[in-house]
C-alpha cells in the first residue's frame, strides 16, 4: 500500500471546520483513500473513503486533488467529541485487503 | 449483532500463562482482522481471515501467537506463555469481503501481563 504523510497534530476551535491534510504522492490507480479516527480508549471508527471524486457523508467530506496525490478530510463543524487521532490510509479497494495504519494526526478541538 | 463484540474487555494475567481473546464479528462479514495497539503506539496488524482460512499471518509476532476462526464467524486469538511485552489492547475488525467499504472495529481487549 502507498505510504501517507500526515501532520502529527492539529488544533481546531469548536464550531469551526477542521481540515486535515494527507499526502499520498505514490498512490496507484487502483488504491482508494480511506479515513478512520480513533477516540481515546476506543477502537478505530471508519469515516469515509473515495477513489477520485469528492465524497460527503453525515460525518465528513473528503476532497481528493485531481492528481490524487493528496486529500483533505473536512469536519464542517467540529465539536469537542471530534477530538481524536485521524488516520489517512490508501489501500487497494477490495475490503479483503488489510489496512496499514500510520501515525495519524492528533486533532484537538478546543472550546 | 449490531457491532463487533470482543471479550473479555479487560484481562490481567500472570507472565507465563496462556490467554484466549474472542471476537464476534458482524453477522455476514466474511473478512476478519486482528490488530494490537501498545500504550501510546499505532495499530499493528496481526492476522487476517477470509472465511475460516487465514491467507495472511504475516503480522503474528511469534509462534506463541495463534488464531483460528470457525464457522466463518467467531475468532479466537490465543497467546501462549504470555510475556510482559504482550501487554496491549487487542482489536478485532470485520468487513464484507466483497465491496469497498470500511472495517468495523470492536472496542478491544486490554491485556495486562504482570
Amino acid at each position: 500500500d502507498a505510504k501517507t504523510t500526515q501532520p502529527t497534530s492539529m488544533d481546531c476551535a469548536e464550531g469551526r471546520a477542521a481540515n486535515l491534510p494527507c499526502n499520498h504522492s505514490t498512490i496507484s490507480g487502483n488504491e482508494y483513500v480511506y479515513w478512520y479516527r480513533q477516540i481515546h480508549s476506543q477502537g478505530p471508527q471508519y469515516i469515509i473513503h473515495g477513489l477520485k471524486n469528492n465524497e460527503t457523508n453525515e460525518m465528513a467530506s473528503l476532497i481528493i486533488t485531481e492528481d490524487r496525490k493528496s486529500s483533505t478530510l473536512i469536519l464542517p463543524h467540529a465539536t469537542l467529541r471530534d477530538t481524536a487521532v485521524y488516520y489517512c490510509i490508501v489501500r487497494v479497494g477490495q475490503a479483503g485487503n488489510m489496512l496499514t495504519f500510520g501515525g495519524g494526526t492528533r486533532l484537538m478541538v478546543k472550546p | 449483532g449490531a457491532g463487533v463484540s470482543q471479550s473479555p474487555s479487560n484481562k490481567v494475567t500472570e507472565k507465563g500463562k496462556d490467554v484466549e481473546l474472542r471476537c464476534d464479528p458482524i453477522s455476514g462479514h466474511t473478512a476478519l482482522y486482528w490488530y494490537r495497539q501498545s500504550l501510546g503506539q499505532g495499530l499493528e496488524f496481526l492476522i487476517y481471515f477470509q472465511g475460516n482460512s487465514a491467507p495472511d499471518k504475516s503480522g503474528l509476532p511469534s509462534d506463541r501467537f495463534s488464531a483460528e476462526r470457525t464457522g466463518g464467524s467467531v475468532s479466537t486469538l490465543t497467546i501462549q506463555r504470555t510475556q510482559q511485552e504482550d501487554s496491549a489492547v487487542y482489536l478485532c475488525a470485520s468487513s464484507l469481503l466483497q465491496g469497498y467499504g470500511g472495517y468495523t472495529f470492536g472496542s478491544g481487549t486490554r491485556l495486562t501481563v504482570v
